[in-house]
C-alpha cells in the first residue's frame, strides 16, 4: 500500500513569490496535518484538516493557508515568500476522528523548499 | 518554557552500548505519547507509542511519568543502524488531536 505522497520533492523559489505544496494521504486516512521543520529543529505544527474542515492551526502567518478536498487530499499554499520560510514541508495521515489522539501520524517524504 | 524539551546531544556510542533519552512535556493535560526517529534529510518515522505501563519493542523500551511529565526511551545493545535523531513526540489530543507537538531531538551517533 503506498504511504503518504508529496509532491514536489524539492522546490526552489524567490522572494515574493508563491508556492503549492500538495499531499495524499494513505489511503482510508481522512486527516491530513502539515509541518515545517527547519534545520536543527524538530517539525512545527501549521495545520490539521478532517473532513475536508480546517481543525487545528499553528502560529503561522496569514500567508500560510491550505485545504482538503473530497479525495482527502490536501494543499498547503505559501503567498509572498520569505527567506525564512525555507524548510523542509512535512504532511501527516491519521486515521484519527475527533479526538482520536492515540492514533500516530505517518508522514510523507516531504517537500524541501528553498527560497533564493 | 518550551512544550517539549529534549536533551539535544549529540551522543555518541560504541556498538552494544545501552543509551537513554530523556524528555519533559509541559501540559499536563497531554493524551498521546510518541517517539519518532528521523534520518539525516528523511521524514519522522514513528518508533513507538508509549504508555504509562511502559512498553517494549525488541532492543527499545518507553516510559511515561505522567505525574513528572517525563517521557524516556531506552535503547539496548546498540546498532550502527540506530544512528538517527530521535524525536519526543506529544498529543494533547481533545480538539487539538491533529497537532503533533515535537521535541528538538536528540542526535545519536553509534560507532564500530
Amino acid at each position: 500500500d503506498a504511504g503518504v505522497t508529496q509532491s514536489p520533492t524539492h522546490l526552489i523559489k524567490t522572494r515574493g513569490q508563491h508556492v503549492t505544496l500538495r499531499c495524499s494521504p494513505i489511503s482510508g486516512h481522512k486527516s491530513v496535518s502539515w509541518y515545517q521543520q527547519v534545520l536543527g529543529q524538530g517539525p512545527q505544527f501549521i495545520f490539521q484538516y478532517y473532513e475536508k474542515e480546517e481543525r487545528g492551526r499553528g502560529n503561522f502567518p496569514d500567508r500560510f493557508s491550505a485545504r482538503q478536498f473530497p479525495n482527502y487530499s490536501s494543499e498547503l499554499n505559501v503567498n509572498a515568500l520569505l527567506l525564512g520560510d525555507s524548510a523542509l514541508y512535512l504532511c501527516a495521515s491519521s486515521s484519527a476522528g475527533q479526538g482520536g489522539s492515540n492514533q500516530p501520524q505517518h508522514f510523507g517524504d516531504g517537500t524541501r523548499l528553498s527560497i533564493l | 518554557r518550551k512544550e517539549v524539551e529534549q536533551d539535544p546531544g549529540p551522543f555518541n556510542v560504541p556498538e552494544g552500548a545501552t543509551v537513554a533519552f530523556n524528555c519533559t512535556y509541559s501540559n499536563s493535560a497531554s493524551q498521546s505519547f510518541f517517539w519518532y526517529r528521523q534520518d539525516c534529510r528523511k521524514e519522522p518515522k514513528l518508533l513507538m507509542s508509549v504508555y504509562s505501563s511502559g512498553n517494549e519493542d525488541g532492543r527499545f523500551t518507553a516510559q511515561l511519568n505522567r505525574a513528572s511529565q517525563y517521557i524516556s526511551l531506552l535503547i539496548r545493545d546498540s546498532k550502527l543502524s540506530d544512528s538517527a535523531t530521535y524525536l519526543c513526540v506529544v498529543n494533547q489530543g481533545g480538539t487539538s488531536y491533529g497537532k503533533l507537538t515535537f521535541g528538538q531531538g536528540t542526535i545519536l551517533t553509534v560507532h564500530p
